[in-house]
């Protein structure tokens, strides 16, 4: 049963903290992508990787969040400095391919809170 | 998201059927889909419409599109406690560049079925 998995599943932090989550999409899908997820934004497109390159990562604040790909099993999001305004739950989901058809599979996410 | 737009809550006794809207932007979207978001988990795929159909049902699910008014909706017969949950409403990529893959989803319609 191939899924989509995410660490941690959730975190507290302090304000200023370095934060990294980790996403292992489903074997052999070449697509990720990482949302946001809150009650006041809804679900924020936060990055978009293709064969591990970068695509649109437009929704993302470039000041402190960042997002790569060490290798096709791997996908980090990093914050730092974290702030409270971060606080949400992040979600990576993957894709087979990069076609409209194809399904996107969310991982669980990962809650976090900045105090 | 913000261009996708569904009402936030709806609720229905168990038993009924419920229909939840959905607006979109985009009337070259080849696709367009419903995700579920139970309690704690990510989305999930539940049904998709090709442009091309008016209608889809598939067992207690019902879709129906319609073009000219750019208006989807999800019908969920005999509704039951399960299906509460966050629906998602999500149109393809509107430039047929380089994002092809991604999705533009509503900020979800919060559905509490009473029993």
């Amino acid at each position: 049963d191939a899924r989509v998995t995410q660490t941690p599943r959730h975190k507290v932090t302090e304000m200023g903290q370095e934060v990294t989550m980790r996403c292992q999409p489903i074997l052999g899908h070449n697509t990720v992508f990482w949302y946001r997820q809150t009650m006041m934004q809804g679900l924020e497109l936060l990055a978009y990787f293709r064969n591990r390159a970068p695509l649109d990562d437009s929704g993302m604040p470039k000041d402190r969040f960042s997002a790569e790909m060490p290798d096709a099993t791997l996908a980090t999001l990093k914050i730092q400095p974290s702030e409270p305004r971060d606080s949400a739950v992040y979600f990576c989901a993957s894709k087979i391919r990069d076609f409209e058809t194809d399904t996107q599979y969310f991982g669980p996410g990962t809650r976090l809170t900045v105090l | 998201g913000e261009d996708v737009e569904q009402s936030l809550f709806l609720s229905v006794r168990e038993g009924d059927s419920s229909v939840i809207n959905c607006t979109y932007t985009d009337s070259s979207s080849t696709y367009l889909y419903w995700y579920k978001q139970e309690p704690g988990a990510g989305l999930q795929l539940l049904t998709y419409i090709f442009s091309n159909m008016d209608m889809k049902q598939d067992q207690r699910l019902t879709v129906l599109l319609n073009k000219k008014d750019k208006h989807l909706s999800l019908r969920i017969a005999d509704t039951q406690t399960g299906d509460s949950a966050i629906y998602f409403c999500a149109e393809g990529a509107r430039d047929r560049g380089s994002t092809l893959g991604r999705l533009y989803f509503g900020r979800g319609t919060q559905l509490t079925v009473w029993p």
